[in-house]
């Protein structure tokens, strides 16, 4: 039973464009959202990550939004640039764990 | 500043044998996880460690896998005997406990194949 999903395995966006990457969740004790995102044969890497008391992060081109009451989580790219093609995981946690639980990923793939 | 340090970073084995993966955290970091990905399932948190204590080992298949860290530096993820649906991508993690933050730091994998 899977309590982060992201339904969409694969995205195309046209360089210059805006990417949005989805995720919903589950658990109503998840209070903490963090995006991560994969180049092949590496490990991931942090990118941006939002506590429930916000609805809005924003760092640089890329801006994460909450939806409590949806439980869903977007991540959004603007603009796209072909280097930001790589899997992208949304992972959640509560206050009481240092656990993540992931996605299953989406493949972002930006087009020049 | 070094990150997380996995070796090996390719395994081939073949079924039944024993297969140890290894992982160096970011020194300083007090917690340590290991995770496994795979396409069906993507990334699976396995066990995970607080100051060499394993924490929460709920995410282990089964008794052929086991993890320890006998020290802040080192941790290993073993797997005997191996099996053919063990074949994934290993990922070890490290973590700082600070307020606010829980941001976890990973290392580059190590791939196995068990034919």
């Amino acid at each position: 039973d899977q309590q982060v999903k992201q339904n969409s395995p694969s995205l195309s966006v046209q360089e210059g464009r805006i990417s949005i990457l989805n995720c919903d969740y589950t658990n109503s004790m998840f209070d903490y959202f963090l995006w991560y995102k994969k180049y092949p044969a590496e490990g991931p890497t942090f990118l941006i990550s939002i506590s429930s008391i916000k609805d809005k992060n924003e760092d640089g081109r890329f801006t994460v939004f909450l939806n409590k009451s949806a439980k869903h989580l977007s991540l959004h790219i603007v603009p796209s640039q072909p280097g930001d093609s790589a899997v992208y995981f949304c992972a959640a946690s509560d206050s009481g764990t240092y656990k993540y639980i992931f996605g299953t990923g989406t493949r972002l793939k930006v087009l020049a | 500043d070094a990150g997380v340090i996995q070796s090996p970073r390719h395994e081939v084995t073949e079924m039944g044998q024993e297969v140890t993966l290894r992982c160096k955290p970011i020194s300083g970091h007090d917690y340590l996880f290991w995770y496994r990905q795979t396409m069906m399932r993507g990334l699976e948190l396995l066990i995970y460690f607080n100051n060499n204590v394993p924490i929460d080992d709920s995410g282990m298949p089964e008794d052929r896998f086991s993890a320890k860290m006998p020290n802040a530096s080192f941790s290993t993820l073993k797997i005997q005997p191996s099996e053919p649906r063990d074949s994934a991508v290993y990922f070890c993690a490290s973590s700082l406990r600070r307020t606010g933050e829980k941001t976890q730091y990973f290392g580059p994998g190590t791939r196995l194949l068990v034919l």
